[in-house]
């Protein structure tokens, strides 16, 4: 079992609408959560942290459920421009920082 | 700023041969890391290193070595390529305080024939 499991995708959705995705980790003494986002052929970039209590920026709304190990972020109002792939990323201490593999998603006009 | 930059963008290898990546990060930070990466795998840490002068084994690192000369510099090295090290290769900085702030440089393609 991979240490960090994401839905390859790829999710194909109209711009405007709401997506969501899910990642479950298998260790439970993880420390800290994050998404980043890799566009095509591109280097990863920080999205947002994730935290128990949830946060939200902007359009993204990221959560955390330890207790079940799965993280999700929520996309709305998707734009042409949120088209790329969204790696869970999880840290279980110092420098084990466990990338999944990804989300591809796909928003058309 | 450039922020991580890394040489060459891409590069083809024959089995046997042997290359050097250059990472270069110009935002002072002290650690960096040099990932590789698979269709249908996550980044997988290869070696990172802590500061100037030293290094460490990450998840993968047979088959290649590294070196932290300087600060801003962090080599990545295959002495005899082969095939299964064909992949895109990325290189990263972060601050010393949060180490999943990282800073990723635009990778380098390398094919191995």
């Amino acid at each position: 079992r991979k240490e960090v499991e994401q839905d390859p995708g790829p999710f194909n959705v109209p711009e405007g609408a709401t997506v969501a995705f899910n990642c479950t980790y298998s260790n439970s003494a993880s420390q800290s959560f994050f998404w980043y986002r890799q566009d095509c052929r591109k280097e990863p970039k920080l999205l947002m942290s994730v935290y128990s209590s949830g946060n939200e920026d902007g359009r993204f709304t990221a959560q955390l459920n330890r207790a079940s190990q799965y993280i999700s972020l929520l996309i709305r109002d998707s734009k042409l421009s949120d088209s790329a792939t969204y790696l869970c990323v999880v840290n279980t201490g110092g420098f084990k920082t466990i990338f999944g593999a990804g989300t591809r998603l796909f928003v058309k006009a | 700023n450039a922020g991580v930059t890394q040489t060459p963008k891409f590069r083809v290898l024959k089995t046997g041969q042997s290359m050097t990546l250059l990472c270069a990060q110009d935002m002072n930070h002290e650690y960096m890391y040099w990932y590789r990466q698979d269709p249908g795998m996550g980044l997988r840490l290869i070696h990172y290193s802590v500061g100037e002068g030293t290094t460490a084994k990450g998840e993968v690192p047979d088959g290649y070595n590294v070196s932290r000369l300087k600060k801003q510099n962090f080599l990545l090295g295959l002495e005899s390529a082969a095939p299964s090290q064909t992949s895109v290769y990325f290189c990263a900085s972060s601050p010393k305080v949060r180490t999943f702030e990282q800073y990723f440089g635009p990778g380098t393609r390398l094919t191995v024939t």
